[in-house]
């Protein structure tokens, strides 16, 4: 069955580290997106891209970054600079752009600040 | 702009009661409405959309109708079941542009 896959489900990370989250999706979906959920504010966009080698910033990227070498992988690394990073982090693809179609989540990544 | 306006929580019924999730939006031109599901430490999942006015979109007993002339798409499920306790988001696709817009989200827990 196709899916977008992300790892790891739980992430720890000390302070001052960089980490870098999974999305992999195998449903040919050319735009893929990172969102951000934090309890009692729903999903905040992060980055999106719409094809490999090109990627936008969304409402929060400071202190994330993203890479598109592939269509298929969408990896968000979240680094340092990002003063608050603890949050649901959820990775999502659409077969394109525009959002008629709807999206497909994964299941997240839950990252823990320690 | 676009933005999507939803009930707050967090909402506690009983098994076999009635749900209704008010959502309103504003937009412009014509886009495209969903309502999506989150359970305990999971991913979002579409529970049903509507791409246009008057539309209803419908799936395992939940139910929500494209009303442009309220800008609303209101989730209904008429028996609620404990197996439906989870976070509902609904959301925002414009026809043009670049991402979805989200509500805040509504818990919902069903008492047995």
């Amino acid at each position: 069955d196709g899916g977008i896959t992300q790892s790891p489900k739980y992430l720890f990370r000390k302070e001052g580290q960089n980490v870098t989250l999974s999305c992999e999706q195998n449903l040919n979906h050319d735009a893929m997106y990172w969102y951000r959920q934090d309890p009692g504010q729903g999903l905040r966009l992060i980055y999106y891209s719409q094809i490999v080698n090109d990627f936008q910033k969304g409402d929060i990227a400071e202190g994330y970054s993203v890479s598109r070498e592939k269509k298929e992988s969408f990896p968000l690394t979240v680094t340092s600079a990002q003063k608050n990073p603890t949050a649901f982090y959820l990775c999502a693809s659409s077969r394109e752009l525009l959002t008629g179609a709807g999206y497909t989540f994964g299941s997240g990544t839950r990252l823990t600040v320690v | 702009g676009n933005s999507v306006t939803q009930m707050e929580g967090p909402v506690t019924l009983s098994e076999e009661a009635f749900l209704t999730i008010n959502c309103t939006y504003t937009a412009t031109g014509y886009p495209s409405l969903f309502w999506y599901v989150q359970y305990p430490g999971e991913g979002l999942q579409l529970l049903l959309k509507a791409t246009k006015a008057d539309d209803k979109g419908s799936n395992k007993g939940f139910e929500a109708t494209y009303r442009k002339e309220t800008t609303s798409f209101h989730l209904e499920k008429g028996s609620v079941q404990v197996s439906d306790s989870a976070v509902y988001f609904c959301a925002l696709g414009p026809n043009t542009g670049n991402q979805f817009y989200f509500g805040t989200g509504t818990s919902l827990t069903v008492i047995p």
